[in-house]
């Protein structure tokens, strides 16, 4: 878990509150997501970030907010949350395309509850 | 289009069994095909990846069985173990706006018994 750090681990949140999770990576790679993953669900792709501009945004409500300042680090702003909001919320990388090992590897997530 | 359809939704084997997986896509333009492997409180860990070209791919005990024209794969897991109880998932890759876009199956819980 050396490749992808995410902190906090574990976060409890009202709906009033604001706080950021942060994801960093040390792999030197050039692209850095957001997934939100729910009990029984898919992984739900939230933000791509590529060389540090934002490539997509999966029609994320707004009282989430990404900030990627480089390559190597990323941040999600949570604000005015919502309880159907709490999930694992993991962090990944990737290369370049066409490099051997051209896929994502994922942090430890956050676990967020919201109250 | 999107989606990648994954079956069963648990399984459970007797160790030394050999489960396997199924997954079922069906944009052609995916081009990249990796399983994940996520242990409970941990995130999801590159298992073994396999490309269209290829119809078989096998890594230790891991091996992704790859049909292009049927456009499924699955993960066959050999002489399982209760170290490989966790939660799989496939992925199917393809390149959007420079970076990977990776689509998910939902994921299936093995169960190894000792």
């Amino acid at each position: 878990e050396t490749g992808v750090t995410q902190t906090p681990r574990h976060l409890v949140m009202g709906m009033t509150n604001k706080k950021s999770l942060k994801c960093e990576q040390h792999l030197g790679h050039n692209a850095m997501y957001w997934y939100k993953q729910s009990a029984k669900k898919p992984l739900e792709l939230m933000f791509v970030y590529n060389f540090k501009e934002q490539t997509e945004n999966n029609s994320v409500p707004s009282r989430f907010s990404p900030e990627c300042p480089n390559s190597s680090h990323l941040f999600l702003h949570l604000h005015t949350l919502q309880p159907e909001d709490s999930a694992l919320y993991l962090c990944a990388s990737s290369p370049l395309r066409g490099a051997n090992t051209d896929t994502q590897y994922f942090g430890p997530g956050t676990r967020l509850t919201v109250l | 289009q999107q989606q990648v359809k994954q079956s069963p939704q648990s399984l459970i084997v007797q160790k030394g069994g050999i489960p396997i997986i199924n997954c079922a896509y069906e944009n052609t333009a995916f081009d990249y095909f990796p399983w994940y492997q996520q242990f409970p409180g941990k995130g999801p860990a590159l298992l073994i990846a396999i490309r269209p070209d290829v119809s078989e791919k096998k890594e230790g005990r891991f091996t992704i069985s790859f049909n292009k024209s049927a456009k499924q794969f699955s993960l066959h897991i050999m002489d399982s173990q209760p170290g490989d109880s966790a939660t799989y998932f496939c992925a199917a890759s393809v390149t959007q706006g420079g970076s990977e876009k990776l689509v998910f199956g939902k994921g299936t819980k093995l169960t190894v018994n000792p």
